[in-house]
């Protein structure tokens, strides 16, 4: 299957510090790339749908200056957390979409521990 | 009522059991069906995609989808440990513009 990197696997920050994660498709181009917030023992919680060169689209709730997504490329998007606060801790996950067909490959997801 | 239900388990079987997992759906415009297998603390990994009803078979994996029952299955044969994971359904009208849908995972442990 469709490889789907992402980076980095586990950030530990400081309250009030801005982290950002990249999803990266390696050997597919998606226009279409998610990101999903998973809190343990939940489902994945969309969080927004991310088009190549255009805005994102935020799900009800999810606050977009707080959760910054740039996808400016067929191969690259990063969310970037900014100020973030202990609430912000989670395990976020991105995905992408073959341009042909509705198959989702994951990445591996990131840890994000704000102390 | 949710678009997707499933049961969240958490379902014990003895290895080398057949484990039966299920969702059902209320969207009738949903012709696209995955199933998921997601480790603790990793992304999902995709096991099957099949496209509107029938039967697919995978290795050890098998997937049915009826659409007049609105009702997906996956059934894994001679189950192992190694299978033990959270397993999601999920499904999608087909369009560029369509969302995927989740069932909330079912939790599988297969006992050695």
């Amino acid at each position: 299957g469709a490889v789907v990197s992402q980076h980095p696997s586990r950030v530990i920050c400081k309250s009030g510090t801005s982290v950002k994660i990249e999803c990266r498709s390696l050997d597919f181009q998606a226009t279409t790339m998610f990101w999903y917030r998973q809190f343990p023992k939940q489902s994945l919680m969309l969080m927004a749908t991310s088009n190549e060169g255009s805005k994102a689209t935020y799900e009800q709730g999810v606050e977009k200056d707080k959760f910054l997504i740039n996808h400016a490329s067929l191969t690259l998007s990063t969310l970037t957390v900014t100020s973030a606060h202990p609430e912000d801790s989670s395990f976020y996950i991105c995905s992408a979409r073959e341009r042909q067909g509705q198959k989702l490959f994951f990445g591996s997801g990131t840890q994000l521990s704000v102390l | 009522q949710k678009e997707v239900e499933q049961d969240p388990g958490p379902l014990s079987v003895p290895e080398g059991a057949i484990v039966s997992l299920n969702c059902t759906y209320s969207n009738s415009a949903f012709q696209y069906f995955m199933w998921y297998r997601q480790y603790s603390r990793k992304g999902p990994e995709l096991l099957m995609y099949t496209y509107s009803s029938g039967n697919k078979e995978d290795g050890r994996f098998t997937a049915q989808v009826d659409k007049s029952s609105k009702y997906i299955s996956l059934f894994i044969r001679d189950s192992q440990p190694s299978d033990s994971a959270t397993y999601l359904c999920a499904m999608s009208a087909g369009t560029s513009y369509d969302k995927v849908i989740f069932g909330p995972g079912t939790s599988l442990s297969v006992i050695p």
